[in-house]
């Protein structure tokens, strides 16, 4: 069974610092995806990563895949209130037109106060 | 507007009373897909389905049923509920392209069961 462990579960912090999320598997994975969940809601895509070493910015946030293709992270530059949320990582294991499914991790549940 | 619904958004019920959730998305997405979200678990897939009247097992299967007879529609059918089934459930759909090593899943906004 493939596994994503998700790192920090729980992520605490003021308005304008920095964060990392770690997204790690001892399988490889042929893309990964990023999702941030707000309560009441599913799960949103951020962003997906499928070449190892890529590295992909949507605003405040960079999202880097493994060299590998094994692991993940996302780092938040300068945090906002807005940014709090459920951030949830998710493997792809094989291609989509092969049957792959996603894999979750645990999720981070990052907080940020003004 | 392009979405995934789920109903009912809530629901407390009883062990062993058979109940059915429903999924409906409008964006003709041949695949769909079932899951659970438990605290410090993540998403944990229950079935999925490639296509109408295609189905599978994902890693959570026991104890549920799906069916796939229309595209648009994939309910989750707990024949007879316990209380291990009380969680937050997830219906999600996506496109499956040639070609491409993953696609998008569209989530609906979850039902939450509890079963006494």
């Amino acid at each position: 069974t493939q596994l994503l462990e998700q790192s920090p579960q729980f992520l605490s912090i003021q308005e304008g610092e920095n964060l990392t999320v770690y997204c790690n598997s001892s399988s490889v994975f042929s893309s990964l995806q990023w999702y941030r969940q707000e309560p009441g809601e599913g799960p949103v895509l951020l962003v997906t990563v499928v070449t190892g070493g890529e590295v992909k910015k949507l605003k405040r946030l960079t999202f880097q895949f493994g060299d590998a293709r094994k692991d993940s992270s996302l780092h938040i530059t300068a945090a906002q209130p807005g940014d709090t949320g459920l951030y949830l990582c998710a493997g792809v294991d094989a291609p989509y037109n092969q049957g792959g499914k996603l894999i979750f991790g645990q999720g981070t549940e990052l907080s940020v106060k003004p | 507007e392009a979405q995934v619904t789920q109903n009912p958004r809530y629901l407390i019920t009883v062990t062993g009373k058979k109940l059915t959730v429903t999924c409906s998305q409008n964006m003709n997405h041949e695949y769909m897909s079932w899951y659970r979200q438990d605290p410090g678990l993540g998403l944990r897939q229950i079935y999925y389905s490639m296509n109408v009247e295609v189905t599978d097992k994902g890693d959570v299967p026991e104890g549920y049923k799906v069916s796939r007879k229309e595209k648009r529609n994939f309910p989750l059918i707990l024949e007879s509920p316990s209380p291990n089934q009380t969680s937050l459930y997830f219906c999600a759909s996506s496109l499956r392209r040639a070609g491409r090593s993953s696609n998008e899943q569209f989530f609906g906004p979850g039902t939450r069961l509890t079963v006494l």
